[in-house]
């Protein structure tokens, strides 16, 4: 089976830093995305991760950890803007050649003044 | 930059209808995806495709099904919608290789009375 887990809910305030927990079970892994969604509009891409480590991109960070099946979203120096849903998922690489990219529920943030 | 793009943003369709969704990318991907979205329930992925002529079932594919005569055109099909099918559809394209990226379109949002 497959399971992937995020809060539901985050709220934090603008200037800060705030760190969003993925945690996955799948039959297979082959990589972890993070997507940031804003109410209405369709998921852009932010990091891919499939080695273990931290991976930084610019005020985003993401870590993936595949022993513990568990990867975080860093956001640093929060603006207004980045309120939004950040979405964890997983490419489960379901035997074969082929690679079901399988998604958490998201996690709602909050950014306020 | 990559575009992928939906054929419709909104969607009205009758019960019993035949619905065809288009989905078009423009960077050569080979993995193709549809999700549906609904609230409280995060993406849910219907039917992917790694190649053309190739499908998978994803974990909610019964209503549902797709076609991928051409590698840059993906479209699902629902054979007789019902109001349950109403929801926001999104198509999803990621290549392959050794760096994966993964882009989205705008979504289309069907209603099915």
């Amino acid at each position: 089976g497959q399971n992937i887990d995020q809060p539901t809910e985050m709220t934090a305030t603008e200037g800060a830093i705030v760190q969003i927990n993925c945690t996955y079970q799948t039959s297979g892994f082959n990589g972890l995305f993070w997507y940031q969604q804003h109410a209405g509009e369709a998921p852009t891409f932010l990091s891919y991760n499939v080695l273990d480590g931290l991976e930084e991109k610019g005020r985003f960070s993401s870590f993936l950890s595949r022993s513990k099946g568990y990867s975080y979203l860093l956001l640093k120096e929060l603006q207004m803007k980045d309120s939004a849903s950040y979405l964890c998922a997983v490419r489960d690489k379901d035997g074969g050649a082929t690679n079901k990219l399988i998604f958490g529920t998201g996690t709602l943030l909050a950014v306020q003044p | 930059d990559v575009k992928v793009t939906q054929s419709s943003r909104y969607l009205v369709k009758r019960t019993g209808e035949k619905v065809f969704l288009e989905c078009v990318q423009d960077m050569d991907h080979e993995n193709m995806f549809w999700y549906r979205q609904d609230p409280g329930l995060g993406l849910r992925l219907i039917y992917f495709s790694y190649d053309v002529k190739m499908k998978e079932k994803g974990d909610i594919p019964e209503g549902y099904s797709v076609s991928r005569e051409k590698k840059e055109r993906f479209s699902l099909i629902l054979e007789s919608a019902s109001t349950n099918q109403t929801s926001m559809y999104l198509c999803a394209s990621v290549n392959g290789g050794v760096v994966y990226q993964g882009f989205f379109g705008q979504g289309t949002r069907l209603t099915v009375v």
